[in-house]
């Protein structure tokens, strides 16, 4: 079942603005992990977020985890043409025997145009 | 860097025909995933490994069928295939480790394009 949902599901910016990306889930989650996918290409990780972490930043990327609201959020800073992709957020559970199971959201389709 | 290697890239079969998807972890990765894609689709778990044992199982047909291997390599293997099983298969690695060696991140592999005709 879908975990996770975001919003928007289209963004269309210009060259050098800001693109905010939000995602909501519903259970508990031990992390969540941003990914970027160019059209039917494979899945490139962005960054990891743990539930007892409320901001990271990697570049020009920035995320916030809000756990009492269930929400997290992907901001990128002077976007670039080349960061037309789609964008997921997905919601990391341990496993008991071993490893961590990501559900994916829905994924936003970001455009920047020059 | 080494990444996760996926083979055959791309993959048609005919309805009812059989399909042996492969995986090969990042090295030293010991946690191998796999991901159903369909068009327009978010990812799909579908079943993982760890230590080569199965850890968890997701929306799998009772028609496929996965195993990791002494090298920590995995196969899919995929029976009495279905128009709807068409999709981008993915197959992801992580560490698990031992204490303090573990990432919980995981790295993707391109993925293997299948299409049923």
């Amino acid at each position: 079942s879908q975990q996770g949902e975001e919003d928007p599901q289209a963004l269309s910016i210009q060259e050098g603005e800001n693109a905010t990306m939000n995602c909501s889930y519903k259970t508990s989650i031990n992390n969540l992990q941003w990914y970027r996918q160019n059209s039917g290409r494979g899945l490139v990780h962005l960054i990891l977020i743990r539930s007892n972490e409320r901001e990271k930043h990697s570049g020009r990327l920035r995320v916030t985890l809000d756990t009492s609201k269930k929400s997290s959020s992907l901001l990128i800073t002077a976007s670039r043409a080349a960061d037309t992709a789609s964008y997921f957020c997905a919601t990391g559970f341990i496993l008991t025997g071993g490893g961590n199971k990501l559900t994916f959201g829905t994924g936003t389709q970001l455009k920047v145009e020059l | 860097a080494a990444g996760v290697i996926q083979s055959p890239r791309h993959l048609i079969k005919e309805k009812r025909e059989t399909a042996t998807l492969k995986c090969y972890p990042i090295p030293r990765h010991d946690t191998v995933y796999w991901y159903q894609q369909g068009p327009g689709q978010d990812p799909q778990f579908l079943i993982s490994f760890y230590e080569k044992m199965q850890s968890d199982k997701g929306s799998i047909p009772d028609r496929f069928s996965a195993q990791q291997f002494s090298d920590y390599h995995s196969e899919l293997n995929m029976s009495s295939l279905e128009l709807g099983d068409s999709a981008l298969y993915f197959c992801a690695s992580s560490l698990v480790g031992t204490s303090g060696a573990t990432t919980d991140t995981q790295y993707f592999g391109p993925g293997t394009r299948l299409t049923v005709l």
